[in-house]
């Protein structure tokens, strides 16, 4: 069965600074891998996502992703936050198709301070 | 172009009673999945809708289902609430050319919010 561990359930980064979300899956075969940002009271929005090709790969809001087939991780990175970017962060991954079923992780929540 | 809209906003309910929450696609999208988000939790899939058939269910009881109408809204029903179903119910729609064709973006709506007491 596939999953999605998110081990970091809250990080605090100053404005400015750079940002790591780490993401580890679990799938029997070639994944598709999507980062969703969550702000309070708001719905899901898709940040990036991984389907083949090239493994880093460009999102919106200057966010990127590099997926790791050996450590089956798919990073989530910022280089410079803002504080429009505080919210709650879901690496999810896909079933055959694409199109089935999304398993998200449990989410980590980003603070930013000043 | 429209998004994806749900309905109500915000529902209260008590325990043993059924529940009808509602969603309309975006504009030209054929398929509809709902989630549930329990508070603290990622999104948990319930099902999936493609062209009015169930197309994927999740781990859930039968005592969730769901309809998806020609013009491709759906509801999702929930019969018999417990207080573990309170949570945010979550509609994301996409369109799908074929059956088995890859991947095609879901656009999530803003959410139910179902509190079970």
């Amino acid at each position: 069965a596939q999953s999605v561990t998110q081990p970091d359930i809250h990080i605090t980064v100053s404005e400015g600074a750079s940002l790591e979300l780490r993401c580890n899956y679990s799938y029997g075969a070639t994944p598709y891998l999507f980062w969703y940002v969550q702000s309070p009271g708001q719905g899901l929005q898709l940040l990036l996502k991984y389907f083949s090709g090239d493994t880093l790969v460009q999102g919106i809001k200057g966010f990127e992703a590099e997926f790791k087939r050996s450590q089956s991780s798919f990073n989530l990175r910022k280089p410079s936050v803002h504080w429009s970017d505080a919210a709650e962060y879901f690496c999810a991954v896909g079933g055959p198709f694409g199109n089935e079923k999304l398993t998200f992780g449990t989410g980590t929540r980003l603070t930013i301070i000043p | 172009e429209t998004g994806v809209t749900q309905s109500p906003t915000h529902l209260i309910k008590t325990r043993g009673q059924q529940v009808t929450l509602r969603c309309s696609s975006q504009s030209g999208h054929n398929t509809v999945s709902w989630y549930q988000q329990a508070l603290g939790q990622g999104p948990q899939f319930i099902f999936q809708y493609y062209r009015e058939e169930e197309n994927g269910r999740g781990n859930f009881p039968p005592r969730f289902s769901g309809l998806q109408f020609p013009n491709y809204s759906s509801e999702l029903n929930v019969n018999a609430l417990e207080l573990d179903d309170s949570a945010l119910y979550l509609c994301a729609s996409s369109f799908r050319p074929t059956a088995f064709s890859s991947y095609n973006e879901q656009f999530f709506g803003p959410g139910t919010r179902l509190t079970v007491l």
